[in-house]
């Protein structure tokens, strides 16, 4: 089967660090995406890894170790309007997005 | 121009209607996906169009219908519906289905049946 594991809920304060994980066991794997979505709103690409190591854009920045099939998404500089849904993703063969079940943040001020 | 748009932005219909949803993106992208979302739940994958060719259907109902006119252009047919397929449906598109092609999703259509 294809599964990937995240908390369903993590909670910080403005300005804070907050690092979601993802761990996953697909068949195949291309590589490791994230994604923000606020409530009632469309996901919005957030980064991508194929490769083992940090990749960053700024405020946010996402990990991979193929090894342990495992990367997490760090936030830094946390803002109010962080506060969304976050998934993890796993592209595989054929194109297909496998998500997790998503990681809601709450910033509280 | 960089948005997939999709239309309408809200949709009621009855279990005895036929309704579309469409999806249109100018990026040139070869790739467009149907997905299903339900509240509080991810994405779930319904259907693939590569280069306007279906190639992934995730044994979805034939109550839903998908239709590629063209490289622009998605559409997604439905008829009798039941009250559970509400939900936010969602299109995206990317460059093409293997290794790294970023998805962009569209803003989604909100099905309710009644």
């Amino acid at each position: 089967g294809q599964s990937l594991e995240q908390p369903s809920e993590v909670t910080a304060v403005e300005g804070a660090i907050v690092q979601i994980n993802c761990t996953y066991q697909t068949s195949g794997f291309y590589g490791l995406s994230w994604y923000q979505q606020h409530d009632g709103g469309a996901p919005t690409f957030l980064s991508y890894n194929a490769l083992d190591g940090l990749e960053e854009t700024g405020r946010f920045s996402s990990f991979l170790s193929r090894s342990d099939s495992y990367g997490y998404l760090l936030l830094q500089e946390l803002q109010m309007k962080d506060s969304a849904s976050y998934f993890c993703a796993v592209i595989v063969p054929g194109g297909k997005l496998i998500f997790g079940q998503g990681t809601t943040l709450q910033v509280k001020p | 121009d960089t948005e997939v748009t999709q239309t309408p932005k809200h949709l009621v219909m009855g279990m005895t209607n036929k309704k579309s949803l469409k999806c249109e993106q100018h990026m040139g992208h070869r790739a467009m996906y149907w997905y299903k979302q339900k509240a509080k739940k991810p994405p779930e994958l319904m259907f693939v169009y590569s280069y306007e060719k279906l190639s992934i259907n995730e044994s979805v109902p034939s109550r839903f219908s998908p239709e590629c006119p063209n490289s622009s252009l998605l559409n997604l047919h439905l008829h009798a519906l039941q009250p559970e397929d509400s939900a936010l449906y969602l299109c995206a598109s990317s460059l093409g289905t293997s290794g790294n092609n970023e998805q962009f999703f569209g803003p989604g259509t909100r099905l309710t049946v009644l």
